[in-house]
């Protein structure tokens, strides 16, 4: 149980284009959604907390009209990267959790804008 | 936000030896504290996690320490094996449920 998936595994888009990474709890309904961003060999960067039917809180830096997170029921939040250009090129991983205590993590997303 | 400190960035030891990894949080409320293991190109995984109303966790070889006071908190691995080998990550979640990484702990336990 506590499966969480995200898709798609891997994405190239050109420069000044958006892409959607879509982030779902398979087998439970997840209160919270997180948003990480992983560098190579560095720690997980946390860029926005999501509940359902309420707007993402953005930690501070990131910034809010680039990365566009839609948590629209308690199984599905969404990451849109608009206009993205190759300095936001990195794996993204979301995760999933019940009463904020124990998280579950998708398998990531590399993107890489060319 | 929360500043997770966590020591040290890489860790050898032999197999069969222990490993001991320390983080240190900032803020006095954050009451959840988990450890992660991540494989080369996988997602991270909940190895144990320990709340704030407990002293120590421990689950077979793997326990977790925390020292609130101090703001502290450890994670011991004993009897180490080789498939131990991983980045290990702690995080501590505030009371905003907001969590926040270390920088990683690169364990290579030698055959």
């Amino acid at each position: 149980g506590a499966v969480v998936s995200q898709h798609p595994s891997w994405v190239i888009c050109k420069s000044g284009t958006s892409v959607k990474i879509e982030c779902r709890s398979l087998d439970f309904q997840a209160t919270t959604m997180f948003w990480y961003r992983q560098f190579p060999k560095q720690s997980l960067m946390l860029m926005a907390t999501s509940n359902e039917g309420s707007k993402a809180t953005y930690e501070q830096g990131v910034e809010k009209d680039k990365f566009l997170i839609n948590h629209a029921s308690l199984t599905l939040s969404t990451l849109t990267v608009t206009s993205a250009h190759p300095e936001d090129s990195s794996f993204y991983i979301c995760s999933a959790s019940v009463a904020g205590y124990e998280q579950y993590f998708g398998p990531g997303t590399r993107l890489t804008v060319t | 936000g929360e500043n997770v400190e966590q020591h040290p960035s890489t860790l050898s030891v032999q197999e069969g030896d222990s490993a001991v990894i320390k983080c240190t949080y900032s803020d006095s409320a954050s009451n959840y504290f988990p450890w992660y293991k991540q494989e080369l190109g996988k997602r991270p995984q909940l190895i144990i996690d320990i709340r704030s109303n407990v002293g120590e966790k421990k689950d077979q070889r793997i326990a977790v320490t925390l020292n609130k006071t101090a703001k502290h908190f450890s994670l011991h691995i004993t009897e180490t094996q080789p498939e131990d080998s991983a980045v290990y990550f702690c995080a501590a979640r505030n009371t905003g449920n907001q969590f926040y990484f270390g920088t990683g702990t690169s364990l290579t336990v030698i055959p």
